[in-house]
């Protein structure tokens, strides 16, 4: 079945310094990919997301690219903040027609100190 | 907009006891999904709507867990007997379903504790 490897945690950077979170997945077709993020204290937000082969997720200084060779979706920060402190989440869906289920990694606890 | 309401934000009940758990998606969102998330794990889907009707439930334990959405708009998550593995964050997220946005929307859980 459809599954999501997160590179294990917890992170810990200090302030602008340069940020990188592997995922990886395992899934047939052509799933659309996602990072999802949990700050303290509340619910899961959208991050970014890409949908097919070679696009480039962005918001907010965050950045992943949809790799399909190397079947990864790494998110990337140039500098970060204290603010972005949170529980990362890497996570697909089979297919962009919507309506699709989301299947998670298991989380990247970032700790960023001043 | 408002968002995913949810609540109770924490329950603690002992083993067997019964628990409900409710859950009011954004105005106008025809997709609702269930996810159980674990301590140290990702959510999992434990159950899916589409207005009133189930689309997915194959990872709802059904000896123990129902869930329902009458009329199309809240759900409630329910649990009977409870165990002690059912320790977790139970989400709901919704979604306006179709191509034009699926994009899923989470409300702020119900942390459950099993004693």
């Amino acid at each position: 079945g459809d599954s999501v490897t997160q590179m294990e945690g917890p992170v810990t950077l200090s302030e602008e310094a340069f940020l990188t979170i592997n995922c990886t997945y395992t899934a047939t077709g052509y799933p659309s990919l996602f990072w999802y993020v949990q700050y303290p204290g509340e619910g899961l937000q959208l991050l970014l997301k890409a949908t097919k082969a070679d696009d480039k997720g962005s918001n907010k200084g965050f950045e992943a690219t949809y790799r399909k060779e190397t079947t990864s979706f790494h998110l990337e920060k140039g500098s970060v903040q204290v603010s972005d402190s949170a529980v990362y989440f890497c996570a697909l869906t089979r297919s962009n027609f919507g309506n699709e289920k989301l299947t998670f990694g298991t989380g990247t606890r970032l700790t960023i100190i001043p | 907009e408002a968002g995913v309401a949810q609540s109770p934000r924490y329950k603690i009940i002992e083993k067997r006891q019964s628990v409900a758990f409710w859950c009011n998606p954004i105005s106008g969102h025809a997709t609702l999904y269930w996810y159980q998330q674990i301590l140290g794990q990702g959510p999992k889907l434990l159950i899916q709507f589409q207005n009133n009707g189930v689309v997915d439930d194959s990872q709802l334990p059904k000896d123990r867990f129902s869930a329902e959405r009458l009329k199309g708009v809240d759900s409630t998550l329910k649990i009977q007997p409870a165990k002690l593995e059912d320790s977790a964050v139970y989400l709901c997220a919704s979604s306006q379903g179709g191509t034009i946005s699926y994009e899923q929307y989470f409300g702020p859980g119900t942390r459950l504790t099993v004693t």
